[in-house]
């Protein structure tokens, strides 16, 4: 089992629909998600990171975590074209320590 | 203010040579981090300096070596290459002090082994 698993996809929305990428990882101990956005050709850049159980909005993102589950999710309304990227979920896995375990990413395609 | 600045972007090695990548993180950041990226792969962690010291490793093997300065920059190696190492090289800087601090990519060197 992957330390962090991502469906590769590509998942294909609609223009204004809503984009739902999801993350499960494998260390209970985990203390830090994070969301990084990947543009081809590009280095990741973070869109958002969540600590605690729930939800938390930022625009038209919202990072949902349940650690009961070990599930992490990123919900993107209102999808644009220009969201068109390689989501990449990161996860922080034990406490205390530096190293940060990506997954492999959700190719994401809004198509206009 | 400077973003983490990475070189070269581009190489082209052959087997059994080595390379040195260099890494510059942003002012005040004090932990650098190096990633591997490949198709398949995706991300895979290499190790993370802090202070001029490594706090964690990952599971490469031992001709995967870094270092950092004492002005944060960092350099990683890689000895007698192989064609598997072919791949996009990140370093990633960070405070640091927190563990759960966000991680700041440089643009990558991508290296391509003959």
């Amino acid at each position: 089992q992957k330390e962090v698993e991502q469906n590769s996809g590509p998942l294909s929305v609609p223009e204004g629909a809503i984009a739902s990428l999801n993350c499960t990882y494998s260390d209970r101990g985990s203390q830090s998600f994070f969301w990084y956005r990947q543009y081809s050709g590009k280095s990741p850049e973070l869109i958002m990171f969540i600590y605690s159980n729930g939800d938390k909005e930022d625009g038209r993102f919202t990072a949902q975590l349940n650690k009961a589950s070990q599930y992490v999710s990123l919900l993107i309304r209102d999808s644009q074209p220009s969201d068109s990227a390689t989501y990449l979920c990161a996860v922080n896995m034990v406490s205390g320590t530096y190293k940060y375990i990506f997954g492999t990413g959700t190719r994401l395609k809004v198509l206009a | 203010k400077a973003g983490v600045t990475q070189t070269p972007r581009y190489l082209i090695k052959t087997r059994g040579q080595q390379v040195t990548l260099s890494c510059s993180p942003i002012s005040g950041h004090r932990s650098v981090s190096w990633y591997q990226q490949t198709p398949g792969q995706g991300l895979q962690f290499l190790f993370e300096y802090f202070s001029e010291t490594q706090r964690n490793k990952g599971n490469f093997p031992g001709r995967f070596s870094g270092r950092q300065f004492s002005n944060s920059r960092s350099e990683m190696n890689v000895s007698t290459l192989e064609l598997g190492d072919s791949a996009l090289y990140l370093c990633a800087s960070s405070l640091g002090v927190n563990y759960a601090g966000e991680l700041f990519f440089g643009e990558g060197s991508r290296l391509t082994v003959l």
